[in-house]
């Protein structure tokens, strides 16, 4: 069964305390692992999209990897306008589908 | 600028009604889809298209009617079969293709029932 989990569910972090969040795949054939950030009452945002193990993006203070299991997306330096919630979704390789994690809620701390 | 407009962005059920949400996009996507979104779970796929005239069910498509005559148009219908409809509704939008794959999503629209 495809599927994607997230952990923790929520994360409390003081203003510059670097963490990382998990991403856990099992997905058929997976062509793509996405990662956004959700801000409440509105849609989510793109981030990064990461095709094979190995491979690293970064945009500001995100970083994201992806290994063949999981992917991470590393926080350095945190600010408080970085707190939401943060998805990672897997690509299927066939049926065109996206599979979603439940979600990280980031709470930054000034 | 290019995206995806959903309409409206709170709605209101009366029990024994059926409404419509409605999802533009303008970036000339072939694939669309739409997502459910309960508070600690995940998108929920209800429906995607992949080309016009043409859809397929997702997870969660009981209660739930798409049509697909116009490829800049992906409008969802919640029936009154649909028993419990609170949520908060998201379209989105991909090319499909490519390594450079992005999924874009609307802004959302929030149903609740009256």
């Amino acid at each position: 069964e495809d599927q994607v989990t997230q952990s923790p569910e929520a994360l409390r972090l003081q203003e510059g305390e670097s963490s990382s969040l998990n991403c856990s795949y099992t997905v058929s054939g997976l062509r793509g692992l996405f990662w956004y950030r959700q801000d409440p009452g509105k849609g989510p945002e793109f981030l990064f999209t990461l095709y094979s193990a190995g491979e690293e993006k970064e945009k500001e203070r995100l970083k994201a990897t992806l290994t063949k299991k999981e992917s991470f997306l590393h926080i350095t330096a945190p600010k408080p306008e970085d707190s939401a919630t943060y998805l990672c979704a897997g690509r299927t390789g066939s049926g065109n589908q996206f599979y979603f994690g439940t979600g990280t809620s980031l709470t930054v701390i000034p | 600028d290019g995206g995806i407009t959903q309409s409206p962005k709170y709605l209101f059920r009366k029990e024994g009604q059926n409404v419509t949400l409605s999802c533009e996009q303008n970036l000339n996507h072939d694939a669309m889809y739409w997502y459910r979104q309960d508070p600690g779970q995940g998108l929920r796929l209800i429906y995607y298209s992949q080309i016009v005239n043409d859809f397929q069910k997702g997870d969660i498509a009981e209660g739930y009617s798409v049509s697909r005559e116009k490829k800049e148009s992906f409008p969802l219908t919640v029936t009154s079969a649909q028993k419990n409809p609170t949520a908060f509704y998201l379209c989105a939008s991909t090319t499909g293709t490519g390594r450079n794959e992005k999924l874009f999503f609307g802004s959302g629209t929030q149903l609740s029932v009256l």
